[in-house]
């Protein structure tokens, strides 16, 4: 079965530098998300990416962040700035186009680590 | 988005059935009730999902009440691979325009005993 993949799974970083978070995610799907998790916390939404433009994003997703499909199989995640509250596990999602109800496909995740 | 309520945790002996309540007073008519999964160490993984009829699939099955104000997942026979975080949430197909993100509760924790 199609996976989303995500990498690194582990990145350090150290505060104030950019880091980048890569996923591919399943071939034919044309929506792409990212979420995130701070330990023990919820899992919350960050931004969702359509037909090479953000559809929705939250207010997490502030100017620190970006969002780019840089070729037909890549959708990145890019943190500016890292900061310490930053560190958490970030997730790559997808799902096809058409009927709305069409479930997300997740990836494993990177754990991001600023120091 | 409309809120939904599960209980913070749940216990059941392997190879049982397992009953996970939600709580969804606030339902419309256009929200689907979705269900994820999130096992130790990995991402959500979607398990289920419905509108008002009951639902099956090879992973469970979804009862929803009569009123949509409430529904259940059922494991029809947990396993240790069953122990995760489940989460019952409520998908407006209108809202986002076009994105149908997710937003995700707290879930019920869910111990399988062997």
């Amino acid at each position: 079965e199609p996976e989303v993949t995500q990498t690194p799974s582990h990145q350090v970083t150290q505060m104030g530098q950019e880091v980048i978070l890569r996923c591919v995610p399943i071939s034919n799907h044309l929506y792409f998300y990212w979420y995130r998790q701070i330990l023990g916390q919820k899992v919350e939404f960050l931004v969702s990416f359509y037909n090479n433009e953000i559809s929705e994003k939250s207010e997490i997703f502030d100017d620190q962040f970006s969002v780019e499909r840089p070729d037909g199989s890549n959708f990145t995640l890019k943190i500016r700035s890292t900061k310490l509250e930053d560190s958490a596990m970030y997730f790559c999602a997808s799902r096809p186009e058409g009927n709305y109800n069409s479930p997300l496909h997740f990836g494993n995740g990177t754990r991001l680590t600023v120091t | 988005d409309a809120k939904t309520t599960q209980p913070n945790s749940m216990e059941s002996n392997e190879e049982e059935p397992v009953h996970l309540p939600c709580n969804h007073s606030t339902i419309s008519g256009t929200d689907y009730i979705h269900w994820y999964r999130q096992l130790p160490s990995q991402g959500p993984e979607y398990v289920i999902h419905g509108l008002t009829s009951n639902v099956n699939n090879r992973m469970a099955s979804l009862a929803i009440a009569e009123d949509r104000k409430s529904s259940t997942l059922i494991l029809h026979r947990a396993t240790l691979r069953d122990a995760a975080v489940y989460y019952c949430i409520l998908r407006d197909t209108y809202s986002g325009a076009g994105s149908y993100q997710l937003t995700f509760g707290k879930g019920t924790k869910l111990s399988v005993i062997p």
